[in-house]
């Protein structure tokens, strides 16, 4: 079955422990890209990648970091949580597209993080 | 820079009522234009997309259609079901990102009584 998987699905955790949230696409898809979901403000990119070791900022990367050494894999790592980071955050994927098209993007199911 | 606006919610219908959800947008260019449904605990489903100008888009009963003159991309149902009720979406992508990055609104939750 053609997925997006994530884990872990919730997580608490406290201010400044580094964790990392996975992300990994069975579809063989070049693009990968990383959003928060916050109340009021809908979804908002965080990170995405083109391809292997092809990775760029979306609008809000601040505290977030990335790596794809892999095509299928896409690791989101917050170094240092704050509390500003509790949200459900989603790790989605597309084959790559050129011209005039749009292709649909698959969403992985959420990972609910609360920062204390 | 692009922007989505929608309408606010939640939206509460009874089963078989009309459904419409408001959606405009700002892009530079032609942007396509998609729904997304997020059903609860779960992650964001594509619903229905429009690329170009007048184009309808459709699915489960959904429709949308494109209009750059008003640019909006509304959503609407003849008859909802319980089972519609979710958040929608209203995003668009844009060719300055290779129509990757998504832009979305801040999601309209519809809530359907039997």
């Amino acid at each position: 079955e053609a997925q997006v998987t994530q884990n872990p699905r919730y997580l608490i955790t406290v201010t400044g422990k580094k964790l990392t949230v996975t992300c990994s696409q069975n579809m063989n898809h070049e693009y990968m890209s990383w959003y928060r979901q916050d109340p009021g403000l809908g979804l908002r990119q965080i990170y995405y990648s083109m391809n292997v070791e092809v990775t760029d900022k979306g609008d809000v990367p601040e505290g977030y970091k990335v790596s794809r050494k892999e095509k299928r894999n896409f690791p989101l790592i917050l170094e240092s949580p704050s509390p500003n980071q509790t949200s459900l955050y989603f790790c989605a994927s597309s084959s790559r597209v050129g011209g005039t098209n749009a292709n649909e993007q698959f969403f992985g199911p959420g990972t609910r993080l609360t920062v204390l | 820079g692009d922007s989505v606006t929608q309408m606010e919610g939640p939206v509460t219908l009874s089963e078989e009522a009309f459904l419409t959800i408001n959606c405009t947008y700002t892009a530079t260019g032609y942007p396509s234009l998609f729904w997304y449904v997020q059903y609860p605990g779960e992650g964001l489903q594509l619903l229905l997309k429009a690329t170009k100008a007048d184009d309808k888009g459709s699915n489960k009963g959904f429709e949308a259609t494109y209009r750059k003159e008003t640019t909006s991309f509304h959503l609407e149902k003849g008859s909802v079901q319980v089972s519609d009720s979710a958040v929608y979406f209203c995003a668009l992508s844009d060719r300055n990102t290779g129509f990757q990055k998504l832009v979305f609104g801040t999601g309209t939750r519809l809530l359907v009584s039997p």
